[in-house]
């Protein structure tokens, strides 16, 4: 267990609709990652958060947006889903931003399939 | 942009025995970092393995170490001893260095993954 708790862990929708993932960040880590893991993208780095902060932008699309609460939980919010937005999407945290090489901690996943 | 190729979709290896997963990068980067990820059938990422491509010497944990050849690019990992509980998909993961310029340097960029099987 890496101390990073994402929910849901399952998300079954229908196209055009609108989800939000969350993530909880281990105690005491101040930066949020997402990643979204696709058959066909592989893992692909989305949005950074640090501190409440927008730190870093991946290939995030318009549709998808992102933000950091003061307590540190993030979501993640999809809209206007799209059959190819069904992936895994993962939230990863970290102490600080990512300095010093310092391991980024995953949380277990959200499976969205948008159907 | 830096690119991460990991170019052997699967591999399997026999219990107790050792077996190398390939990675190569690409980057003009001088300062950066190389991580291995393993994603077992849970699917949850775990670190298996870091390096500091300042440090010459290959990073070791246990069971795993790595061959870095900052010059060639590679970043391999070698499991010794195999043992079941290894099956999963292997990662190979490129981060960008503290004093490497721009914001972007909390950012993995992914190999394509390799499968580890591990018969008995």
């Amino acid at each position: 267990d890496s101390g990073v708790t994402q929910t849901p862990k399952h998300l079954i929708t229908a196209t055009g609709q609108r989800v939000t993932l969350r993530c909880s960040p281990r105690s005491g880590d101040l930066s949020v990652y997402w990643y979204q893991q696709s058959l066909d993208q592989g893992l692909q780095f989305l949005i950074q958060y640090y501190n409440g902060e927008e730190r870093a932008k991946g290939n995030i699309l318009e549709r998808f947006s992102a933000q950091q609460f003061p307590d540190l939980h993030s979501e993640l919010n999809l809209s206007s889903l799209e059959l190819g937005d069904s992936a895994l999407y993962f939230c990863a945290s970290s102490v600080g931003t990512s300095g010093g090489g310092e391991t980024q901690y995953f949380g277990p996943g959200t499976r969205l399939l948008v159907l | 942009a830096q690119t991460v190729t990991q170019s052997q979709p699967e591999m399997s290896v026999q219990e107790a025995e050792t077996v190398t997963l390939s990675c190569t990068y690409d980057t003009s980067e001088s300062d950066y970092y190389l991580f291995w990820y393993k994603q077992p059938p849970s699917r949850q990422m775990i670190l298996v393995i870091r390096q500091e491509a300042y440090k010459q010497q290959n990073a070791t944990e246990n069971r795993f170490s790595v061959n870095f050849q900052k010059a060639a690019k590679s970043f391999s990992l070698k499991i010794s001893d195999s043992q079941l509980g290894d099956a999963a998909m292997y990662f190979c993961a490129y981060r960008r260095g503290d004093y490497a310029g721009g914001t972007s340097y909390g950012k993995l960029t992914f190999g394509q993954g390799t499968i580890l099987t591990v018969h008995p």
